[in-house]
């Protein structure tokens, strides 16, 4: 089945610090990747995502790439700020005719500190 | 535009109580769904309707869990009767329609339920 490892937390990074959150998947044929990121209070959003191999998601200065070949989609940051303290998921569809179903990671919670 | 509302934000209750959440999704999304998010833990898929028809319910215990989407707009999520492992955010999420793959889903904020 469909699955998603991300890397366990909390991170605690210093303010302008580099972020890198790993995250791997297992599916079948070529699923679209996610990352949704849960401020303190808030519902899930999506933060960015990509469709097919060697795409580039990013927003809000997040970025990540499909790796096929590594079955990857690490998130990454160059320069954290405090307001991205959030809990950060992982997530995938697969590429199916059926209807979506989204399977997310655990979550990685990220503390940035002043 | 205005997102996916959840009622209510917090809910205590005492084991084999009962407990209902009610959901209303976006206007004009087609797709509901239901997720179970237990601390330290991923959203699960409780239950995915298409318009007011389910297509997914198949991590749903049913023996204790139901949900219904009437006319095909809001919905109810049900636990009858409630146990300490349901203690959880239950989250409800929509989209504009269920096939294809790069359909983004919006999420309310969630009921968080504590079972004691």
């Amino acid at each position: 089945g469909n699955s998603v490892t991300q890397m366990e937390g909390p991170v605690t990074l210093s303010e302008e610090a580099f972020l890198t959150i790993n995250c791997t998947y297992t599916a079948t044929g070529y699923p679209s990747l996610f990352w949704y990121v849960q401020y303190p209070g808030e519902g899930l959003q999506l933060l960015l995502k990509a469709t097919k191999a060697d795409d580039k998601g990013s927003n809000k200065g997040f970025e990540a790439t499909y790796r096929k070949e590594t079955t990857s989609f690490h998130l990454e940051k160059g320069s954290v700020q405090v307001s991205d303290s959030a809990v950060y998921f992982c997530a995938l569809t697969p590429l199916s005719g059926g209807y979506q179903k989204v399977t997310f990671g655990i979550g990685t919670k990220l503390q940035v500190i002043p | 535009e205005a997102g996916v509302a959840q009622s209510p934000r917090y809910k205590i209750i005492e084991k084999r109580q009962s407990v209902a959440f009610w959901c209303n999704p976006i206007s004009g999304h087609a797709t509901l769904y239901w997720y179970q998010q237990i601390l330290g833990q991923g959203p699960k898929l409780l239950i995915q309707f298409q318009n007011n028809g389910v297509v997914d319910d198949s991590q749903l215990p049913k023996d204790r869990f139901s949900a219904e989407r009437l006319k095909g707009v809001d919905s109810t999520l049900k636990i009858q009767p409630a146990k300490l492992e349901d203690s959880a955010v239950y989250l409800c999420a929509s989209s504009l329609a269920g096939t294809g793959w790069d359909t983004e889903a919006f999420f309310g904020q969630g009921t968080r339920l504590t079972v004691v």
